[in-house]
């Protein structure tokens, strides 16, 4: 099995509103990644874990807090979000936080903030 | 630092016809690279990988690419593509020192019938 899941697959929001994505993986990858994309640019990285532990942050706001529960779980809580937040986001997941590793992308969720 | 660049925004192509997507890196050190492909309103998929050893890497869906290092490509081709190959294709790099990925500007290969 060689999926990542994501839900929800859209999600309408207003800047004052609070909601989570999911990302679940079971390959026994104990690096997980969220991704931020733009329509037709590539993704850019936003947060890492390796080892359920948070080992980057790409200075992202903190409107945006990661969380990873365990090993096969990924989430991004969202809060205040701006309109320029709209995109798709991508979770990601490998089997180590190495150069050389495949990341296996989930089909992300397109997030719209009103 | 690090760069890949992909040279072409878009490739039109007529189907089975044969292509090219252009990639090019900035790198002083051993590199790893990769071609991911993204179909519409998709996340994105590895198509191949070049860690070490053979130059000429075979990947999914009849895709193939070539690790130059004199010229610092790895350009990817198809020797006949189908509708089905309608997507945007990313270069990336990574290297041992950092593992983040470095992604190109994406190529959007346009199958015209």
């Amino acid at each position: 099995d060689t999926e990542v899941t994501q839900t929800p697959k859209h999600l309408v929001m207003g800047m004052t509103n609070k909601k989570s994505l999911k990302c679940e993986q079971h390959m026994g990858h104990r690096a997980m990644y969220w991704y931020k994309q733009k329509a037709k640019k590539p993704p850019e990285l936003m947060f890492v874990y390796s080892y359920e532990k948070l080992s980057i942050n790409e200075s992202v706001p903190s409107r945006f807090s990661p969380e990873c529960p365990n090993s096969s779980l990924l989430n991004l809580h969202l809060h205040a979000l701006q309109p320029e937040d709209s995109a798709l986001y991508l979770c990601a997941s490998s089997q180590a936080r190495l150069a050389g590793e495949t990341q296996y992308f989930g089909p992300g969720t397109r997030l719209l903030v009103l | 630092a690090q760069s890949v660049t992909q040279l072409d925004s878009q490739v039109p192509v007529f189907e089975e016809a044969p292509v090219e997507l252009r990639c090019n890196y900035s790198s002083s050190v051993s590199v790893y690279l990769f071609w991911y492909v993204q179909y519409p309103n998709q996340g994105l998929q590895l198509l191949l990988k070049y860690l070490s050893g053979s130059t000429l890497v075979k990947g999914i869906n009849g895709f193939e690419a070539e690790f130059n290092k004199s010229q610092t490509s790895f350009h990817l081709r198809k020797p006949s593509v189908h509708i089905s190959d309608t997507a945007e294709y990313f270069c990336a790099a990574g290297r041992d020192s950092n593992y983040q990925l470095i992604w190109g500007a994406g190529t959007k290969l346009i199958i015209k019938p």
